[in-house]
């Protein structure tokens, strides 16, 4: 099974900073990797798909990237509707699906 | 207006049984594949089961194979998850969710129903 490993658990960040969180593949996954935000209570929202591909009506400020077993997401200038949990998601290993365990952006 | 609508949680006794439902609206619901995905309180996302637009395959995580069955029933736009011999570790926030393509990323969410396995 591919395990996925995201860094790091938490960060405390500023509006207007830049973000990075990494997702590790624990085999190569091609650039089948999704990026999802959740604020609590709610369901999850997709914010990117194929490793850098951003899903419809997400703001230009996200940005993944990475290929293989390395990937990241960078929030250019963070916002406050932005604090939430982040995860990421393989989709390569055939017809099984695996969430990283993920990151939590809080207010600094 | 692309929904998913998830009902049939509830609290249940450990090695009970449970079927939960998510009806779909908004999209042509026989052409996607569709997942459950649950969240324990506090915890991540897990992907539990998946099954093809067709419903002739259907693919299980190993925490529940053999004891949860996926199935779909493109007339009514529904997905279920029959849920048997459940353990307190099945304990969680249960969340259909639709796939972009095959196997793919999950674009569409629904709320979730809440599932709890105690005595």
């Amino acid at each position: 099974d591919i395990q996925m490993t995201q860094s790091p658990s938490t960060l405390s960040a500023s509006v207007g900073d830049r973000v990075t969180i990494t997702c590790r593949a624990s085999h190569s996954i091609s650039r089948w990797l999704a990026w999802y935000q959740q604020k609590p209570g709610k369901a999850p929202k997709l914010l990117i798909y194929d490793a850098s591909s951003l899903e419809g009506g997400v703001p230009s400020r996200f940005s993944g990237s990475g290929s293989g077993t390395e990937f990241t997401l960078t929030i250019s200038s963070l916002q406050p509707d932005d604090f939430a949990t982040y995860y990421c998601q393989q989709y390569n290993s055939y017809l099984t699906w695996t969430f990283g365990q993920g990151t939590k952006v809080e207010i600094k | 207006e692309v929904q998913l609508l998830e009902s049939g949680g509830g609290l249940v006794q450990p090695g009970g049984s449970l079927r939960l439902s998510c009806a779909a609206s908004g999209f042509t619901y026989s052409s996607y594949a569709m997942s459950w995905v649950r969240q324990a309180p506090g915890r991540g996302l897990e992907w539990v089961s998946a099954v093809s637009g067709s419903g002739d395959d259907t693919y299980y995580a190993d925490s529940v194979k053999g004891r949860f069955t996926i199935s779909r029933d493109n007339s009514k736009n529904t997905l279920y998850l029959q849920m048997n011999s459940l353990r307190a570790e099945d304990t969680a926030v249960y969340s259909c969710a639709k796939s972009r393509a095959v196997a793919d990323a999950f674009d569409v969410w629904g709320q979730g129903t809440m599932v709890t396995v105690s005595s």
